[in-house]
């Protein structure tokens, strides 16, 4: 299996920007996280899915960022507009529901925002 | 509320030297703990996990027990080399709370010759 494939792997953008964030998650996984690392604050979950359906958003900082998963093989995370502040790495990682004690990382996708 | 809390860093040592890296946690459940590697320019990778009390977890020279008497889950090993220098991050998993993970911040470790 390739893992999970993450895309772009670099992203820079000005402020206002709409910036889109795309995953796709191991085969047959049923859970698909969002992550955001920063210096100032470590690794944030931002939201994550079972079975394609958004179960906890509470990490989302804001109605600027918004995440779908239309099936279990694509998620996209969106943040309209951007602002500087948005510059991180975003992390995706899946998980199979017979081993949830183990998540696969994607390589992550490093944001600027100017 | 769940919880993770690790060593800050960062951590420099020689090659050969011996490694520790302190994590403690809060957890309303009964916790698996994990530690996580993050080699630069990757994502993370499970390096090791336990997922009951007493129990030790193993890989690659890395040994970490689950000591519930201290809420701990240190990071040990023995004899490091180059190529372990990377971020370490102690996680926690609680199934009262799905498939949550809480990370700590993670503890840069840099082994020089």
């Amino acid at each position: 299996d390739a893992g999970v494939i993450q895309s772009p792997r670099h992203e820079v953008t000005e402020m206002g920007q709409e910036v889109t964030l795309r995953c796709k998650p191991i085969s047959g996984h049923d859970y698909l996280f969002w992550y955001r690392q920063t210096m100032m604050r470590g690794l944030e979950l931002l939201i994550y899915f079972n079975n394609n359906v958004p179960i906890d958003d509470s990490g989302m900082p804001e109605d600027r960022f918004s995440a779908k998963m239309p099936n279990a093989s694509f998620s996209t995370l969106k943040i309209q507009p951007s602002e500087p502040r948005d510059s991180a790495v975003y992390f995706c990682a899946s998980s199979l529901v017979g081993d949830p004690d183990t998540q696969y990382f994607g390589p992550g996708t490093r944001l600027t925002v100017l | 509320g769940n919880s993770v809390t690790q060593m800050e860093g960062p951590v420099t040592l020689s090659e050969e030297a011996f490694l520790t890296i302190n994590c403690t946690y809060t957890a309303t459940g009964y916790p698996s703990l994990f530690w996580y590697v993050q080699y630069p320019g990757e994502g993370l990778q499970l390096l090791l996990k336990a997922t009951k009390a007493d129990d030790k977890g193993s890989n690659k020279g890395f040994e970490a027990t689950y000591r519930k008497e201290t809420t701990s889950f240190h990071l040990e090993k023995g004899s490091v080399q180059v190529s372990d220098s990377a971020v370490y991050f102690c996680a926690l998993s609680d199934r009262y709370t799905g498939n949550q993970f809480y990370f700590g911040t993670g503890t840069s470790l840099t082994v020089i010759p």
